[in-house]
């Protein structure tokens, strides 16, 4: 079963420090996404992209927040200068389509526990 | 803009019990409410999803119900096993948005043996 691949799956960085999160979405998947999961709390919506540009995003996805698809296989979530709150769990995640009628399920990747110290 | 509530947050059940978990939602436009499962360490992943156009879904032991009216879905788990152990999920779509979903708060099943 395709799958959608996360990595690292665990970053430990200094405050301050850019991180860059990696995800490799199914191939022939056209919706991307970014959620992050504080430790026991609910999944909240990042950021969505389609067609090489950003569709939507959260009051979260501040101007520390960017992503990049930098080649045709490769999607990216970088944080410029991490804070103490961004400690999370990143989740990525594709979508074949998106409809006002129909809605095709996302797959979500495993996962970078992202530690800012 | 949706907001999904979700009940309850823990939920302990024996061993071949059944298990519900009842979610509501607030824009009556939405038309797609999946149930994701998370287990320890892992994403979410999809384990039914029901649309707008029908009340009930089954698949083995899980089946989600569908109440527009009410603007609730339920997730309902028959002959429950400790693999089904995890923290679920339900979540609804931002009608108008590029399919971001909202999510519940989730409920941490336990199934004891």
């Amino acid at each position: 079963e395709p799958e959608v691949t996360q990595t690292p799956s665990h970053q430990v960085t200094q405050m301050g420090q850019e991180v860059i999160l990696r995800c490799v979405p199914i191939s022939n998947h056209l919706y991307f996404y970014w959620y992050r999961q504080i430790l026991g709390q609910k999944v909240e919506f990042l950021v969505s992209f389609y067609n090489n540009e950003i569709s939507e995003k959260s009051e979260i996805f501040d101007d520390q927040f960017s992503v990049e698809r930098p080649d045709g296989s490769n999607f990216t979530l970088k944080i410029r200068s991490t804070k103490l709150e961004d400690s999370a769990m990143y989740f990525c995640a594709s979508s074949e389509g998106v409809g006002s009628l129909l809605f095709y399920g996302y797959t979500f990747g495993s996962g970078t526990r992202l530690t800012v110290v | 803009g949706e907001n999904v509530e979700q009940h309850p947050s823990t939920l302990s059940v024996q061993e071949g019990d059944s298990a519900v978990i009842k979610c509501t939602y607030s824009d009556s436009a939405s038309n797609y409410f999946p149930w994701y499962k998370q287990e320890l360490g892992k994403g979410p992943q999809l384990i039914i999803d029901i649309r707008s156009n029908v009340g009930e879904k089954k698949d083995q032991r899980i089946a989600v119900t569908l109440n527009k009216t009410a603007k609730h879905f339920s997730l309902h788990i028959t002959e429950t096993q400790p693999e089904d152990s995890a923290v679920y999920f339900c979540a609804a779509p931002v009608v108008g948005s590029q399919g971001n979903l909202i999510f519940g708060k989730g409920t941490k099943l336990s199934v004891k043996p």
